[in-house]
Formats: structure tokens, sequence, C-alpha cells
């Protein structure tokens, strides 16, 4: 399995501020995915970051409010633009190395005050 | 769309006790993937099932693909305070590769 870093771990943000959550992986991989987890909930799909590409969403996620890149195979980052309290959530990036799998990193949770 | 629906919600459980949960769905999958989520952390994978009327065990825990395609379950058996946390079932979205549907999640607590 890879080894999935994410950083922040954590953070607090003020309402219409933007923060950007960045995934990084120890090995190259082909596909990677950002998910949001609301509170008390189970993960839903933002969307799938392509490498040399526009990222591929989720129906209900569109690029304006959650902008991802995907510079290489072992990097990639997910911004929450123009932030509500609604958007606290924690998000979490995760890589398939193949066979249907997936690997999760850490987690970054936020507050949006 | 597909939909995976699990159960218990919730579990309070003695030490020592065995647990059972469960994954159904309407539609087929190709793959079963039991997570579980630490507070504070991310999922981690606990077994991953590819063939129907697979069971596969991971330690303390076991799991199986039913035979129909629409379920599976997660066992655990002898539970200790650190099964604590969320189960969650998974399978991979319909003709979407590696893309990843959830169930709704089996908090689990255990008491010592």
């Amino acid at each position: 399995s890879a080894v999935i870093s994410q950083k922040p771990s954590r953070d607090i943000c003020q309402r219409g501020t933007s923060l950007t959550i960045q995934c990084q992986v120890d090995s190259q991989v082909t596909m990677m995915f950002w998910y949001r987890q609301q509170p008390g909930q189970s993960l839903t799909l933002i969307a799938t970051a392509n490498q040399g590409s526009e990222a591929t969403y989720e129906s209900g996620f569109v690029i304006d409010k959650f902008p991802i890149s995907r510079p290489n195979l072992t990097f990639s980052t997910l911004t929450v633009s123009n932030m509500s309290p609604e958007d606290s959530s924690i998000y979490l990036c995760s890589v398939s190395p193949g066979q249907e799998t997936q690997y999760f990193g850490p987690g970054t949770r936020l507050l949006v005050l | 769309g597909q939909q995976l629906n699990q159960s218990p919600q919730s579990m309070f459980i003695q030490e020592g006790e065995d647990v059972s949960m469960n994954c159904t769905s309407s539609s087929i999958f190709n793959t079963w993937l039991w997570y579980k989520q630490d507070p504070g952390e991310g999922p981690v994978l606990l077994i991953a099932l590819y063939k129907a009327g697979e069971l596969t065990s991971n330690g303390r825990l076991t799991a199986q693909f039913g035979i129909t395609r629409k379920d599976s379950f997660l066992n655990i058996s002898a539970s200790i305070p650190s099964d604590v946390g969320i189960y969650f079932c998974a399978g991979p979205k319909s003709n979407a590769g590696n893309m990843l549907t959830f169930g709704g999640g089996t908090r689990l607590m255990v008491k010592p």
C-alpha cells in the first residue's frame, strides 16, 4: 500500500476565504481522488484528479468551488474556495494502485467560522 | 445509482463479544471492500474481496463476498477496545473503473 500524507492536518478558517489542501504520495500512482466527509456522515467523492488534464467532478461539485491541481503522479491539491460554515468537513485524498482498491490519507479537518 | 445499505448503523457491545455487520445493494458488485476509520484518522483498508463466495480473514476479522454479489458481511471475533471506530463497506461504481461508492458506515463502540 502507498504512504499518503496531507497538509494541513486541520485548520480553522473564516468564511469567504479559501484553503488549499496538499496530498503527497510516496510512489507514483495513476489514480488520485478527493473525498469530503461531513460530520457524522460517510465519504462522498468530490472529483478524480487527473495528471496533466482537468479534474473530473462528481455531480454537485464544480471546479470554481473546488479547483484541483495534479502536476505529477505523486502530488495533488484541492482548494476549497469562498468557504462557508457548510464546508466544515474532513477532506480526504486517496490513491488507487489498481484492483479497484483505494488507500486514504489521514484527512484534513476543516472548520469554517 | 448504486447504493450500499449498511447495517446496523451503530453497535454498543461488551469487550469479548463477537460482532457482525453487513452491506447490501440492489446492484451487483464485482469487488467488496471493508474499511475502518479510527477517530481523527482516514479510513484504512481491512479486507478486499474479489470473487463471489470468497471468505477472507485478517486476524480476528472475517469478511465474505455474497454469492448473489449483492451483499457482504464483516465479522469481528472477541472484540477489544481498539476495535472502536466506524466500519465502511465500499464497492466500485459501475463502469467507473476505480471510483468507489461507500456505505453509510457502522459505528462500533466497545465497553471494556
